[in-house]
């Protein structure tokens, strides 16, 4: 069966901090993967997805980037945090574009 | 793009009460709208979903139905409990050349009291 690691589990960074989220899929094989954001009490926000290595798309312009070395392994990253950074980061995987499941989330805190 | 909107925000119910969340989507071409529950601190949990193929289905005592020329679509809860509380998310998939991906609402806090 599938499983989505996602680490850390928390996070604590100061502001003007790099970030970098790791998310692996195991299981299967040419999953298309996503990052969303969570603030505190609010909805998911799509960031990034990716149908495959090296291609990313991006929902939002911010300061974060995402970035797919590996077919199973999606990466989220910053050069500097912001304090709006703050928040619940889910990385997802789907398989054939509709069912999407989720990792169990990073919780990363700006300080 | 897509953009979906959910209501209501907060919703509270009484335990065996029905409780019904609504959501409206804008992308006519959407053709796949999944209901989560997130429970506090937890991971979004997919529990029903519909293609839009069909205009109603069911899942004990989850039903979720579709209006296409709408555009909205909408979760039924018969009978709740109280392990039903928790925050419940529509989304309407998002489909251009780069891929698919899930645009959320913005979600509902449900209560259910005993």
């Amino acid at each position: 069966s599938q499983t989505i690691h996602q680490w850390p589990a928390t996070l604590v960074q100061p502001v003007g901090s790099p970030l970098s989220l790791e998310c692996t899929v195991e299981g299967t094989s040419n999953p298309n993967l996503y990052w969303y954001r969570q603030a505190a009490g609010r909805g998911l926000q799509l960031l990034f997805y990716s149908v495959g290595i090296g291609q990313i798309s991006s929902e939002v312009p911010q300061n974060l980037s995402a970035s797919r070395p590996q077919d199973r392994q999606f990466i989220l990253s910053s050069k500097k945090l912001l304090l709006s950074d703050s928040g619940f980061y889910l990385c997802a995987w789907s398989l054939n574009s509709y069912e999407q499941y989720f990792g169990p989330g990073t919780r990363l805190t700006v300080t | 793009g897509e953009n979906v909107e959910q209501h209501p925000s907060t919703l509270s119910v009484q335990e065996g009460d029905s409780a019904v969340i609504k959501c409206t989507y804008s992308d006519s071409a959407s053709n796949y709208f999944p209901w989560y529950k997130q429970e506090l601190g937890k991971r979004p949990q997919l529990i029903i979903d519909i293609r839009s193929n069909v205009g109603e289905k069911k899942d004990q005592r989850i039903a979720v139905t579709l209006n296409k020329t709408a555009k909205h679509f909408s979760l039924h809860i018969t009978e709740t409990q109280p392990e039903d509380s928790a925050v419940y998310f529509c989304a309407a998939i998002l489909a251009n050349q780069a891929g698919t991906a899930l645009i959320f609402g913005k979600g509902t806090t449900l209560s259910v009291s005993s």
